[in-house]
C-alpha cells in the first residue's frame, strides 16, 4: 500500500542545535516533494519545494534533501529557535498525477527549547 | 490583507442539520482546494476547483457537495451531518493545478458535530 510517513513523536532539541526531521515514503514515485510548517490552530504554510531531479534545496537556515533512493526526504532547520517551534508537515505530488493533488505525512511536532 | 479566508472559524452544531463553510482567496489563482484534518492531524485532500472546474474529487461522501460561483470562492456544504464529519476543514489556493506550485492555506473551520 502506499504511505507517506514522518516520526509521529515530537522531536524536542535545545536552542541553537540543528533539527533534522525525515520523512519516508512507499509506493510512491513523487515528482515533486513540499514541507509546510503548521502552528496550532492556524493553516499550513509552504516552507520550500524540492523536486526529483534535485538532491538539496536551501532557504536561509532551512534545507531539504530529497533522496529518491532511499525514498526518503531529510528537513533540516540549524540554529535552531523557540519560534522554530510547530509541527511540520512533508506532502508528495505522485509523478503520475496532473491534478496537483497533494498527500500528506501526519507531520512531526518540533519543540525548541531555550 | 487575508490571502485565502474562511468563515466561519468556529462551527458547532447538531447530528442532522446541514451547514456550509464559505472560502475566500484574493491572490488571483485559479485552483482552489478544501481539506479535511482529522483529530490525529492528517491533512487529507477533498477536492478541488480549477476556473469553477472540478479536478479532484476524492472518495468523499456525497453529503458533501462543493460549489464555486467564480474563480476567487470555494464553498463547502455538508447535508445531514454526522458525528465524524467533526474535523478541522481547510482551504487552500494555488496559482494553477500543475506540480509546481505551493499551496496557500487558510485558518481553517473546527466543525463540531454534538
Amino acid at each position: 500500500s502506499q504511505k507517506i510517513e514522518q516520526n509521529s513523536e515530537a522531536l524536542n532539541i535545545q536552542e541553537g542545535k540543528t533539527a533534522t526531521l525525515t520523512c519516508n515514503y512507499t509506493n510512491y514515485s513523487p515528482a515533486y516533494l513540499q514541507w509546510y510548517r503548521q502552528d496550532p490552530g492556524r493553516g499550513p504554510v509552504f516552507l520550500l519545494l524540492i523536486r526529483e531531479n534535485e538532491k538539496e534545496k536551501r532557504k536561509e537556515r532551512l534545507k531539504v534533501t530529497f533522496d529518491t533512493t532511499l525514498k526518503q526526504s531529510l528537513f533540516h532547520i540549524t540554529a535552531s529557535q523557540p519560534a522554530d517551534s510547530a509541527t511540520y508537515l512533508c506532502a508528495l505530488i505522485h509523478g503520475s498525477s496532473n491534478t496537483g493533488k497533494l498527500i500528506f505525512g501526519q507531520g512531526t511536532t518540533l519543540q525548541v527549547k531555550p | 490583507d487575508t490571502a485565502v479566508s474562511q468563515t466561519p472559524k468556529y462551527l458547532v452544531t447538531q447530528m442532522g442539520n446541514d451547514k456550509s463553510i464559505k472560502c475566500e482567496q484574493n491572490l488571483g489563482h485559479d485552483t482552489m482546494y478544501w481539506y479535511k484534518q482529522d483529530s490525529k492531524k492528517f491533512l487529507k485532500i477533498m477536492f478541488s476547483y480549477n476556473n469553477k472546474e472540478l479536478i479532484i474529487n476524492e472518495t468523499v461522501p456525497n453529503r458533501f457537495s462543493p460549489k464555486s460561483p467564480d474563480k476567487a470562492h470555494l464553498n463547502l456544504h455538508i447535508n445531514s451531518l454526522e458525528l465524524g464529519d467533526s474535523a478541522v476543514y481547510f482551504c487552500a489556493s494555488s496559482p494553477w493545478f500543475g506540480k509546481i506550485y505551493e499551496q496557500y492555506f487558510g485558518p481553517g473551520t473546527r466543525l463540531t458535530v454534538t
